[in-house]
């Protein structure tokens, strides 16, 4: 029982190169998030997907594109890294809208942007 | 602007004694309240949640309390174990119009207990 798995765990970049962060979940969530996580400012919101073919902004969108072409997977892309994007990026899923909306997490992706 | 607000950045209790953490919200619509932990290098797990119906939800060692007409939250811990030492993020939700489709984070405390 996997859970969310995020690949890859650690990863460096220069300024203006891009790459995609995956995100992948087993337990047929119909929900998917990205969240990055800063020193002092907690989790915030970088997009959201609520089912297949469906993406939202969050509070941080700017800089990233995400796609959620399959249920069980939901990837986040930087085209042209910044290095106000290196952080340490969660992904999250859960079953529905409903009840106490208890996110699952993945373990996250430190990325540094040289 | 910040919608839900942890005042703390830290927090340090001895093993066995209580820990307080607080958690304060600006958002009325918001009706689900969680905490979630956090150790170093781990993504964060689901601790304990109440509803805005209830304003108490107990499971073992942890209590949460809900005082809606102050919009504050508090996680009490008793008694406090090393193990326990961690960052706690509090974190809400509201109830439609797209908002109940986010959680919002707080900044977290980080707590430690020390043996």
């Amino acid at each position: 029982n996997a859970g969310v798995t995020q690949t890859p765990k650690f990863r460096v970049l220069k300024t203006g190169q891009s790459m995609t962060l995956l995100c992948a979940q087993d337990m047929n969530h119909e929900y998917m998030y990205w969240y990055r996580q800063d020193p002092g400012m907690g989790l915030r919101l970088i997009h959201y997907s609520v089912g297949e073919g469906t993406t939202a902004k969050g509070e941080v969108p700017d800089g990233y594109n995400v796609s959620r072409l399959k249920k069980q997977n939901f990837l986040l892309g930087l085209e042209s890294a910044a290095p106000s994007q290196t952080s340490v990026y969660f992904c999250a899923s859960r079953m529905d809208g409903s009840g106490a909306n208890v996110l699952t997490f993945g373990a996250g992706s430190r990325l540094t942007v040289l | 602007d910040q919608q839900v607000k942890q005042n703390s950045p830290s927090l340090s209790v001895q093993e066995g004694r209580i820990s307080i953490l607080n958690c304060d919200y600006t958002n009325s619509m918001f009706d689900y309240f969680l905490w979630y932990k956090k150790y170093p290098a781990e993504g964060p797990t689901f601790l304990i949640s109440i509803s805005s119906i209830k304003d108490k939800n107990e499971d073992g060692r942890f209590t949460v309390f809900l005082n809606k007409s102050a919009k504050h939250l508090s996680l009490h811990i008793v008694p406090s174990q090393p193990g326990d030492s961690a960052v706690y993020f509090c974190a809400a939700s509201g109830k439609g119009g797209g908002s109940n489709y986010k959680l919002t984070f707080g900044k977290g405390t980080l707590l430690t207990v020390n043996p």
